[in-house]
């Protein structure tokens, strides 16, 4: 099954504590992204890889940082995590866009709702 | 000023009414348009896409794009239970690299028995 799988789901962890949040594809994407969602805001990405080794920031990167060592993993890191980054998170990869040949469709995982307390 | 607006509702209508859903976007450079569903503890799911303007029918859905308006819409028709979820409207420019989309903040539809 095609599928994008985020761990953890749910976590709960106080100001500071690192923490890395996984995600994994088994469609051979090349592109992937991280967005956050909150309340009146909607989805902002964070950060996205457009290949292994090849990661640029989104809208919204401050106190994130990401890796792209193999294709179909893609780690969201807080190296701090502060208050304001209680969110509920979302990993998603994509198809080819239009321009190659696909429908640029975003799969998304099933989400990871983060507090920092 | 957001460069994608879209109501957050939440809309609430008797089974078997039509929806319709919409969104205005600022950026005319937009080419691409997309409505995802999302219910609630999942991740968005796409639902339908269209790269033009004029109406694109799926079973039970249609979305429209009015590039001059710069307004799209998604109808629902004989809405069931099972449509209620939130409506992310989604939009971006054709390029050769990666696939950003711009999201809408969603619009939360309840359809009730």
């Amino acid at each position: 099954e095609a599928q994008v799988t985020q761990n953890p789901r749910y976590l709960i962890t106080v100001t500071g504590k690192k923490l890395t949040v996984t995600c994994s594809q088994n469609m051979n994407h090349e592109y992937m992204s991280w967005y956050r969602q909150d309340p009146g805001l909607g989805l902002r990405q964070i950060y996205y890889s457009m290949n292994v080794e090849a990661t640029d920031k989104g809208d919204v990167p401050e106190g994130y940082k990401v890796s792209r060592k193999e294709k179909r993993n893609f780690p969201l890191i807080l190296e701090s995590p502060s208050p304001n980054q209680t969110s509920l998170y979302f990993c998603a990869s994509s198809s080819p866009p239009l321009a190659g040949g696909g429908t640029g469709e975003l799969f998304f995982g099933e989400g990871s709702r983060l507090t920092v307390l | 000023q957001k460069e994608v607006e879209q109501d957050p509702g939440p809309l609430s209508v008797p089974e078997g009414a039509i929806v319709s859903l919409n969104c205005t976007y600022s950026n005319s450079a937009f080419q691409y348009f997309m409505w995802y569903r999302q219910y609630s503890r999942k991740g968005p799911e796409l639902l339908m896409y269209t790269y033009s303007s004029g109406n694109k029918e799926d079973g039970r859905f249609t979305a429209q794009v009015d590039k001059s308006s710069k307004y799209i819409s998604l109808f629902i028709r004989d809405s069931q239970p099972s449509d209620s979820a939130t409506y992310l409207c989604a939009m971006s420019v054709i390029t050769g690299g990666g696939n950003k989309l711009t999201f809408g903040t969603g619009t939360q539809l309840k359809v009730e028995l």
